[in-house]
């Protein structure tokens, strides 16, 4: 199956630095990804609809000056946490659409803990 | 954000039992979509859903699209150990302004050997 790979897998930052999380897709082109954010023990709430060549789409009450997403290629998409604090420590997700279905899959998540 | 309502929360059972969730949503979706989710790995598709009425299996897994496009449900017949895990629900409209995926808010899965 279509196979999405995220980078890095964990990451600890000091507080006020930032951190780029890369999502690729391997098989397959996407021009929309998806960053969703995992608090323990809950669901995953949808940050953003990363588009490639325009700008991304945030979801409401997602912070765009401090999740910065860049899709540069049909396979890359990265969210860049700016000036980390504790707060932003979360678990989080990238996702690609399958082509010419309603389907996702979903990269291996990045652990990240601001100290 | 938008959630969709999943039952139950948790269950704790046999190994060998059969296991059933549902999803429901108070808007209708043209995808239904059921994940696994281990602990600290991204969800893992099972079974995906494109009709409503359409009843699909995976092995031991079964699910169904509600007819009302409000719904779905996943069975699990004779559970294993390595079933355990959280399962979520995601429904979405493909082809629609965006094919954004709204998730469940999960079940937790615990099989006891």
């Amino acid at each position: 199956g279509a196979v999405v790979s995220q980078h890095p897998s964990r990451v600890i930052c000091k507080s006020g630095t930032s951190v780029k999380i890369e999502c690729r897709s391997l098989d397959f082109q996407a021009t929309t990804m998806f960053w969703y954010r995992q608090f323990p023990k809950q669901s995953l709430m949808l940050m953003a609809t990363s588009n490639e060549g325009s700008k991304a789409t945030y979801e409401q009450g997602v912070e765009k000056d401090k999740f910065l997403i860049n899709h540069a290629s049909l396979t890359l998409s990265t969210l860049t946490v700016t000036s980390a604090h504790p707060e932003d420590s979360s678990f989080y997700i990238c996702s690609a659409p399958v082509p010419g279905q309603g389907a996702a899959f979903f990269g291996q998540g990045t652990r990240l803990t601001v100290v | 954000g938008q959630q969709l309502n999943q039952s139950p929360q948790s269950m704790f059972i046999q190994e060998g039992e059969d296991v059933s969730m549902n999803c429901t949503s108070s808007s209708i979706f043209n995808t239904w979509l059921w994940y696994k989710q281990d602990p600290g790995e991204g969800p893992v598709l099972l079974i995906a859903l494109y009709k409503a009425g359409e009843l699909t299996s995976n092995g031991r897994l079964t699910a169904q699209f509600g007819i009302t496009r409000k719904d779905s449900f996943l069975n699990i017949s004779a559970s294993i150990p390595s079933d355990v895990g959280i399962y979520f629900c995601a429904g979405s409209n493909y082809g629609g302004a965006t094919n954004k995926l709204i998730f469940g808010t999960g079940t937790l899965l615990a099989v006891q050997p």
